[in-house]
């Protein structure tokens, strides 16, 4: 596609449910990153895929949260018993290749944990 | 890891003044420095970025210039315009990293008065 696309934009749920959230990079790019932002903030990283693998996951504030990229190319954030304290912005973005710091963002998904 | 700290939190001018906003860091090390600019329920976009060999950046009305001995970076932003107006980002590498992994700054709301 034209750019990066998450979805949904938005969404509510409520405290301890399971959410996923979807990421579909640029075509082409083969790494992608999970960013999350609190309102007022700037953003603060989650997660980095080199193709399929995690390569550096030092972001993830907790075993709740997880994220796969079986092709390389989709990926999906998985957050297990949402708290109040999850509520943020989730941006993911791509680059061209791995080592490429010009990164590209998605509008995110706004969650909001009730 | 890296520390990025950034000024002022908003900025207010008028149409045709120029605006800029002030980045420091903390790693030495630290070889690149984006800035960013952020819309209202977008993502962030890249508008300029620096490597530690280059002192000065020029794009158009945006340039971007870094001081390594004191660790710190600037926007300047010249002619601006109303839609100039929305919130801008600086980044640094975190930890050392040499892909987008990156601690941005607070962010600058920027607000340009027509």
């Amino acid at each position: 596609g034209a750019g990066v696309s998450q979805t949904p934009s938005n969404k509510v749920t409520e405290k301890g449910k399971y959410v996923e959230l979807r990421c579909d990079p640029i075509s082409g790019h083969t790494a992608l990153y999970w960013y999350r932002q609190s309102l007022g903030q700037g953003p603060e990283f989650l997660i980095y895929f080199q193709g399929t693998g995690a390569a550096d996951d030092s972001g993830l504030p907790n075993d709740r949260f997880f994220a796969v990229r079986p092709e390389g190319s989709v990926s999906t954030l998985k957050i297990q018993r949402t708290e109040r304290g999850d509520s943020a912005v989730y941006l993911c973005a791509s680059s061209l290749m791995p080592g490429d710091e010009k990164l590209f963002f998605g509008s995110g998904t706004q969650l909001s944990v009730l | 890891g890296e520390n990025v700290e950034q000024h002022p939190s908003t900025l207010s001018v008028q149409e045709g003044d120029s605006a800029v906003i002030k980045c420091t860091y903390s790693d030495s090390a630290s070889n690149y420095f984006p800035w960013y600019k952020q819309e209202l329920g977008k993502g962030p976009q890249l508008i300029i970025d620096i490597r530690s060999n280059v002192g000065e950046k020029k794009d158009q009305r945006i340039a971007v210039t870094l001081n390594k001995t004191a660790k710190h970076f600037s926007l300047h932003i010249t002619e601006t315009q109303p839609e100039d107006s929305a919130v801008y980002f600086c980044a640094g590498p975190a930890g050392g990293t040499s892909y987008g992994k990156l601690t941005f700054g607070q962010g600058t709301i920027l607000t340009v008065h027509p």
